[in-house]
């Protein structure tokens, strides 16, 4: 089974930042890998598909890339309504589906 | 407009069963595959489970396997979730899932979740 590991779990910066996160699989998924963005009472939205396609309606400020094992969510320029928790999704096999989220906070 | 709304959660005895539903619209049911994906109270996501647009592929999260039945009637534009055998880990925000396409990937797990409801609430507690 896939055990996937995301980091940082969580995340303090300003309005206008960087924001990179990461999400390792433990073998190779190819590029099945999504990524989701839940805000608090709300359910998850997708923003990422396929490792690096930008969903429909979503902001270009976000980005993704990777494949094999290591991917990587990008920000480009924080938001203060960026203010979520992001989860990546894996769907090449069975085990952890989902990584454990990290929490975007604005300093 | 894309609209799912999941029904049937409630406070439910440990051992015992609860029926999720899963109602659609905005879009032809019958051309995507659904799943089910749980969160528990201040926790990540999990996937329990995924069925293909004709039922011909279901796929079960180790954790649900053997005790949850997941099923859909293309008729009535419905996904539903039996849950038997309920345990107290069980308790979570229940979200009802629509892929970007018709059927499982390779392994049958998720697959790419584009539109998500806002969830009916089981807890499992005595």
């Amino acid at each position: 089974d896939i055990q996937m590991t995301q980091s940082p779990s969580s995340l303090s910066a300003s309005v206008g930042d960087r924001v990179t996160i990461t999400c390792q699989a433990s073998q190779d998924i190819s590029n099945y890998l999504n990524w989701y963005q839940q805000k608090p009472g709300k359910a998850p939205k997708l923003l990422i598909y396929d490792a690096s396609n930008l969903e429909t309606g979503v902001p270009s400020r976000f980005s993704g890339s990777g494949s094999g094992t290591d991917f990587t969510f990008t920000i480009s320029s924080l938001q203060p309504e960026d203010i979520a928790t992001y989860y990546c999704q894996q769907y090449d096999n069975l085990g952890d589906t989902f990584g454990q989220g990290t929490k975007l906070e604005i300093k | 407009e894309v609209q799912l709304v999941e029904s049937g959660g409630g406070l439910v005895q440990p051992g015992r069963s609860l029926r999720l539903s899963c109602a659609a619209s905005g879009f032809t049911f019958d051309d995507y595959a659904m799943h089910w994906v749980r969160q528990a109270p201040g926790k990540g996501l999990e996937w329990v489970s995924g069925i293909s647009w004709n039922s011909g592929s279901i796929g079960y999260a180790d954790s649900v396997k053997g005790r949850f039945t997941i099923s859909r009637d293309n008729a009535k534009n419905s996904l539903y979730l039996q849950m038997n055998s309920l345990r107290a880990e069980d308790t979570a925000l229940y979200y009802c899932a629509k892929d970007m396409n018709p059927t499982l990937p390779e392994g049958a797990v998720a697959g790419t979740l584009v539109y998500w409801g806002q969830g009916t609430l089981v807890t499992v507690s005595s």
